[in-house]
């Protein structure tokens, strides 16, 4: 069935340190993947996303690869502050109108 | 603010009471989604809709009744509920549903069933 996975469901780094976070995702035929993040008592509001056809996508700090054969994608943030802790959640479109999420990764920076 | 508005809020109903959830959008966006977040499952895809219709039920129990009049505006009928149903419940819209696109999610409402 149409399922995404992600790991860890907890993360803690090191402020300063970079965060990686990883998805799986079963279809195939999956084109286009986001990542979200939500901030306490907030909505999701999309930080990153990459289309499968390309491998690696930059935004200052924030980074997303995608590997199409293993059918995962990860998000990494580098040099981490207080204000990256948050929930992300990745995302993945299964035929296109199912946008169907992961069980989401709690980040937390330590000061 | 995302253009994404939905009241009310917050929402507490009894398992014998009709309520309804309302959602709006003024993006001029095609589609919309009804998500529930939970412990149990952090964003659950519950419908879509695509042009005002619906796209997508993803087996959800026939006590939540969508409703999308115009691509503006969307609607989540509630009634029978059951308390494992408290959930934050979310809209959200994207431009279109075809090649995968932003989805911009409203603030949510909190619903608790008693």
């Amino acid at each position: 069935g149409e399922n995404v996975e992600q790991h860890p469901s907890t993360l803690s780094v090191q402020e300063g340190d970079s965060a990686v976070i990883k998805c799986t995702y079963s279809d195939s035929a999956s084109n286009y993947f986001p990542w979200y993040k939500q901030e306490l008592g907030k909505r999701p509001q999309l930080i990153i996303d990459i289309r499968s056809n390309v491998g690696e996508k930059k935004d200052q700090r924030i980074a997303v690869t995608l590997n199409k054969t293993a059918k995962h994608f990860s998000l990494h943030i580098t040099e981490t502050q207080p204000e990256d802790s948050a929930v992300y959640f990745c995302g993945a479109n299964f035929g296109n109108e199912k946008l169907t999420f992961g069980t989401g990764t709690r980040l937390t920076i330590i000061p | 603010e995302t253009g994404v508005t939905q009241t009310p809020r917050h929402l507490v109903m009894g398992m014998t009471n009709k309520k309804s959830l309302k959602c709006e959008q003024h993006l001029g966006h095609n589609a919309m989604y009804w998500y529930k977040q939970s412990a149990k499952k952090p964003l659950e895809l519950m419908f879509v809709y695509s042009l005002e219709e619906r796209v997508e039920n993803n087996s959800v129990p026939s006590r939540f009744s969508p409703e999308c009049p115009n691509s503006s505006h969307l609607f989540l009928h509630l009634h029978t509920l059951q308390p494992e149903d408290s959930a934050l419940y979310l809209c959200a819209s994207s431009q279109d549903t075809r090649t995968g696109a932003e989805a911009f999610f409203g603030q949510g409402t909190r619903l608790t069933v008693v």
